[in-house]
């Protein structure tokens, strides 16, 4: 079964810092990987997703994930962050059809922004 | 275009009760999801429609929670004999068809702004 691993569940940076979010995910064949956002009392946004092809995939909000399969790693980045940024980041993998069709979502990393 | 919605935002309800948590997603979409996000976790997936019909119930915990999508448009999710660890945001996301298949097109889920459900 897949399952996805967030590391750390808080991560504080200063504004204007570069950040990376960690997600190391399990499945057995080539995944469908993404990166969500939630700020408070919103839905999830879809940041970038990962489905074949160049392994480093970009995203909106300046958002960038590089996909290694050696290290089964899904890892998010951005150069520079905005104070507009803290939210709370959720990495998920996506089985093709017949094997059920549904994102399995990490626990999250809540992303705190300190000016 | 209009997004996925889901009614009510908020339900506070007592142990025992019954509830019917409303989601209409995206004109046209075919696929549907329901998922239930705990406090301090990531969503878990309960059901899949296609169409009308649930492909993949796999996720519902149990047999109090049961769904219906009876015109492959809007879905309810109900819950009988609520619980106390039944509190949760439960969040709908709809897509144009299922997630993907093998070799083909990806297709995104749209999340709508999900039911806060607290049970007393």
């Amino acid at each position: 079964a897949q399952s996805v691993t967030q590391p750390d569940i808080h991560i504080t940076v200063s504004e204007g810092a570069s950040l990376e979010l960690r997600c190391n995910y399990s499945y057995g064949a080539t995944p469908y990987l993404f990166w969500y956002v939630q700020s408070p009392g919103q839905g999830l946004q879809l940041l970038l997703k990962y489905f074949s092809g160049d392994t480093l995939v970009q995203g909106i909000k300046g958002f960038e994930a590089e996909f290694k399969r050696s290290q089964s790693s899904f890892n998010l980045r951005k150069p520079s962050v905005h104070w507009s940024d803290a939210a709370e980041y959720f990495c998920a993998v996506g089985a093709e059809w017949e094997y059920g069709n549904k994102l399995v979502f990490g626990a999250g990393t809540i992303l705190r922004v300190k000016s | 275009g209009a997004g996925v919605s889901q009614t009510p935002s908020n339900k506070v309800t007592e142990k025992g009760k019954y509830v019917e948590l409303r989601c209409d997603p995206i004109s046209g979409h075919t696929a549907l999801y329901w998922y239930r996000q705990s406090l301090g976790q990531g969503p878990e997936f309960l059901i899949y429609f296609q169409g009308t019909g649930a492909a993949d119930d796999s996720g519902l915990p149990n047999d109090r929670f049961f769904a219906v999508r009876p015109e492959g448009s809007v879905s309810t999710l109900k819950i009988q004999r609520t619980e106390r660890g039944d509190s949760a945001v439960y969040l709908c996301a709809s897509s144009p068809n299922r997630l993907g298949t093998a070799g083909g097109p990806y297709n995104e889920q749209f999340f709508g702004p999900g039911t806060r459900l607290t049970v007393l």
